[in-house]
């Protein structure tokens, strides 16, 4: 059975710092996304990584995906408040998309 | 539709009730996605379509739970005999399934309360 594991689960962060969140996963997988869930909101696509050794970049978040390792994370640069949310990552293993548990973000001044 | 619609937003029923939960999926897109999210938890996976069939109902948690798509839209998922613990966010998405990308796009949920 697929595992999609993520840590942390929970981050508080102050503004302008630094940090990286990690999805592991259990199958062998070259497709990986990361959703954004804003608080009482739906959850919304942020990035889509399809191949071993993808990297997008939006603004402050970097993500980056390295399929032997069944490992991709998200990058956090100089953290600012509007990015206070959950973010999930979900692999895709034939059309079948398991999540993680998700990483809650708080971004304090 | 412009985004994948869900009704009720809200449903609020007595334990032991049935309820039908109602999806609409992007015109054309053929993969359809059910999930529960608790309070502050992670998405749970229950059931996955492609076109009308499921290839994957292993997410069911019980078989009090049963879903259905027709004629490649619509899809409704029923809870028999609901019990508190079922009581969550139900999201559905939907996606077209291109060569690569398989990205969902997520309707508002529905909340269901079970008392």
């Amino acid at each position: 059975e697929l595992k999609v594991e993520q840590n942390p689960l929970f981050l508080s962060m102050q503004e302008g710092k630094n940090y990286t969140i990690y999805c592991n996963y259990s199958t062998t997988s070259d497709r990986l996304y990361w959703y954004r869930q804003d608080p009482g909101k739906s959850l919304e696509s942020l990035f889509v990584l399809l191949s071993n050794g993808a990297v997008k970049q939006e603004g402050r978040l970097m993500a980056s995906l390295d399929t032997k390792a069944r490992l991709s994370t998200l990058h956090i640069t100089a953290a600012v408040h509007d990015l206070s949310a959950t973010y999930f990552c979900a692999v895709d293993i034939s059309h079948d998309m398991r999540f993680g548990a998700g990483t809650r973000l708080t971004v304090k001044p | 539709g412009a985004g994948v619609s869900q009704s009720p937003s809200n449903k609020v029923t007595e334990k032991g009730k049935d309820v039908e939960l109602r999806c609409d999926p992007i015109s054309g897109h053929t993969a359809l996605y059910w999930y529960r999210q608790s309070l502050g938890q992670g998405l749970e996976f229950l059931i996955y379509f492609q076109g009308n069939s499921a290839p994957d109902k292993s997410g069911l948690p019980s078989d009090r739970f049963s879903a259905e798509r027709t004629g490649g839209s619509v899809s409704t998922l029923t809870i028999q005999r609901t019990q508190q613990e079922d009581s969550a966010v139900y999201l559905c998405a939907s996606s077209f399934q291109a060569s690569g990308a398989n990205v969902l796009t997520f309707g508002a949920g529905s909340r269901l309360t079970v008392l």
